[in-house]
C-alpha cells in the first residue's frame, strides 16, 4: 500500500513569491493534517482536515496561508507571498476516521521549503 | 512553557548499552502519548505508543506517569541502527478529533 505522499520534496523560492505544497494520503484515509517543522523548533500542528472539511485550522500562522482539499482526497497548502520565517519543513500526515480510539497519524517524506 | 519538554541530547552510547529517555509534558487533558523515531532528514515514525500499564516492545519498554505527567522511553542492548531522534509526542483531543503535540526530540547516537 503506497504511503503519504508530498511533492516537491524541495523548493527554494525568493520572499514575495508563491509556493504550493501538495499532499496526498493514504487511500482511505479521511483525516489529513498538516504540520510544520522550522529549524531549531519542535514539529507544530498546522491544521486538520476531514475529508474536505477543515476541522481544526488553530495553527495555521497567519493568513497568507492558504489549506485546500477540494473533494477530500489529496491537500494543497499555498503560501502567498512566501517570508523568510516560512522556511522549513512541512510534513503532512494522514489517519483513519476514529470512533474514539487512538488513531496512528502516518507522515509523508515532507517538504523542505527555503525562502530566500 | 513548552507543551512538551524533552531533553534534545545528543546521547552517546557504545552498542549494547541501555539507555533512558524522559519527556513531561504540561497538559493535563492529554489522551494518550506515543515516542515517534525520526531519521536524519526523514519523517517521523511510530516507533509506539505508550499506555499507563507500560508497554514493551522487543527492547523497547515506554512507560506513563500521569500523575507526573512524565513519559519515559528505555533501549536495552542498543544498536547502530536505533541511531535516530525520538520525539515524544501527546495527543491532544481537540472537539472530539485528535492533534498531536510534539517534543523538540532526544538524538540518540550509538557507537561501535
Amino acid at each position: 500500500e503506497a504511503g503519504v505522499t508530498q511533492f516537491p520534496s524541495h523548493s527554494v523560492i525568493e520572499k514575495g513569491q508563491t509556493v504550493t505544497l501538495r499532499c496526498d494520503p493514504i487511500s482511505g484515509h479521511d483525516n489529513l493534517y498538516w504540520y510544520r517543522r522550522v529549524m531549531g523548533k519542535e514539529i507544530k500542528f498546522l491544521l486538520h482536515f476531514v475529508k474536505e472539511s477543515k476541522q481544526d485550522e488553530s495553527g495555521m500562522p497567519n493568513n497568507r496561508f492558504l489549506a485546500e482539499r477540494t473533494g477530500g482526497t489529496y491537500s494543497t497548502l499555498k503560501v502567498q507571498p512566501a517570508e523568510l520565517e516560512d522556511s522549513g519543513v512541512y510534513f503532512c500526515a494522514s489517519s483513519q476516521l476514529s470512533t474514539g480510539g487512538v488513531e496512528t497519524q502516518y507522515f509523508g517524506p515532507g517538504t523542505r521549503l527555503l525562502v530566500l | 512553557r513548552k507543551e512538551v519538554e524533552q531533553d534534545p541530547g545528543p546521547f552517546n552510547v557504545p552498542e549494547g548499552a541501555t539507555v533512558a529517555f524522559n519527556c513531561t509534558y504540561s497538559n493535563s487533558a492529554s489522551q494518550s502519548f506515543f515516542w515517534y523515531r525520526q531519521d536524519c532528514r526523514k519523517e517521523p515514525k511510530l516507533l509506539m505508543s505508550v499506555y499507563s500499564s507500560g508497554n514493551e516492545d522487543g527492547r523497547f519498554t515506554a512507560q506513563l506517569n500521569r500523575a507526573s505527567q512524565y513519559i519515559s522511553l528505555l533501549i536495552r542492548d542498543s544498536k547502530l541502527s536505533d541511531s535516530a531522534t525520538y520525539l515524544c509526542v501527546v495527543n491532544e483531543w481537540n472537539t472530539g478529533f485528535q492533534k498531536l503535540v510534539f517534543g523538540t526530540g532526544t538524538r540518540l547516537l550509538v557507537s561501535p
